[in-house]
C-alpha cells in the first residue's frame, strides 16, 4: 500500500497568517500518461465529514476559497492556507488514489488559529 | 444536491456484526460514472478505506478487512450497505459513505458519519 505522512501533526498560526502542510507518498504519484498526480486535500472540523477542498494535487473544487492552494509533484505535496481565518481552523488529510485501491490518507494535520 | 443519509445500528454486540446503510440523493446509484464507497475513522485517528461497490454489484475491498466485510447495493432502492462481520474493539470508529467521483478515488461526497460502539 502506498503510505501517506504528512508534517507537521499540528501547527499553530496566526490569524492572517499563513499555514503549510506537508505531505509525502512512499510512491510517485505522479502518472506520466496523464501527467497528473493523484493526490487529494479535505479540511474535517469537529463532529463533520470530511471535506474536498483540492484535487489532482492543485485543482480547487467549486466554492473553495482561492486562499487554499495545493502544490508538489511525484512524491512531496503541499497544501497552503493563506491570509487565515478563524473558519481554517480543522484537521487537514492528504490522501492518494492513484492506480488501483486501496486508497490511502495521510494522518492528519490539526491546524489552530492564533 | 448530492445528499448522502447515513442508517443503521450505533451498537453492536462484540462478535456480531455491525450493518449501515446509505441513503443517496441527487445522483443514482445505478450511474456508472462513480463508485460507492466506505471509509472509518478511528477516534481520534486518521481515515480509513474500507471498499466500494459499483452499480453493477462487482466490490473491492481493502484485503486486510476482506474476509469480513461485504458491501452491497440496492439500486431499486438508491442505497448500499455495509456488512463487517465478527467485529472487536478494534472496529470502533465513525464510518462515513462517500461517492467516489468518476471512478476516480476522489471522495466528492460523504455521509454525515455513524458512530458505532462494540460493548456487550
Amino acid at each position: 500500500d502506498i503510505v501517506m505522512t504528512q508534517s507537521p501533526d499540528s501547527l499553530a498560526v496566526s490569524l492572517g497568517g499563513r499555514a503549510t502542510i506537508s505531505c509525502k507518498s512512499s510512491q510517485s504519484l505522479l502518472f506520466r500518461s496523464d501527467n497528473k498526480n493523484y493526490l487529494a486535500w479535505y479540511q474535517q472540523k469537529p463532529g463533520q465529514p470530511p471535506k474536498l477542498l483540492i484535487s489532482w494535487a492543485s485543482t480547487r473544487e467549486s466554492g473553495v476559497p482561492d486562499r487554499f492552494s495545493g502544490g508538489g509533484s511525484g512524491t512531496d505535496f503541499s497544501l497552503t492556507i493563506s491570509r487565515l481565518q478563524a473558519e481554517d481552523a480543522a484537521v487537514y488529510y492528504c490522501q492518494q488514489y492513484y492506480g488501483s485501491p486501496p486508497r490511502t490518507f495521510g494522518q492528519g494535520t490539526k491546524l489552530e488559529i492564533k | 444536491q448530492v445528499l448522502l443519509q447515513q442508517s443503521g445500528s450505533g451498537l453492536v454486540k462484540p462478535s456480531q456484526t455491525l450493518s449501515l446503510t446509505c441513503t443517496v440523493s441527487g445522483a443514482s446509484i445505478n450511474s456508472g460514472a462513480y463508485y460507492w464507497s466506505w471509509i472509518r475513522q478511528h477516534p481520534e485517528k486518521g481515515l480509513e478505506w474500507i471498499g466500494h461497490v459499483y452499480y453493477s454489484g462487482s466490490t473491492y475491498i481493502d484485503p486486510s478487512l476482506e474476509s469480513r466485510v461485504v458491501i452491497s447495493r440496492d439500486t431499486s432502492k438508491n442505497q448500499f450497505s455495509l456488512r463487517l462481520s465478527s467485529v472487536t474493539a478494534a472496529d470502533a470508529a465513525v464510518y462515513y459513505c462517500a461517492r467516489d467521483r468518476g471512478r476516480s478515488g476522489i471522495f466528492d461526497f460523504w455521509g454525515q458519519g455513524t458512530l458505532v460502539t462494540v460493548s456487550s
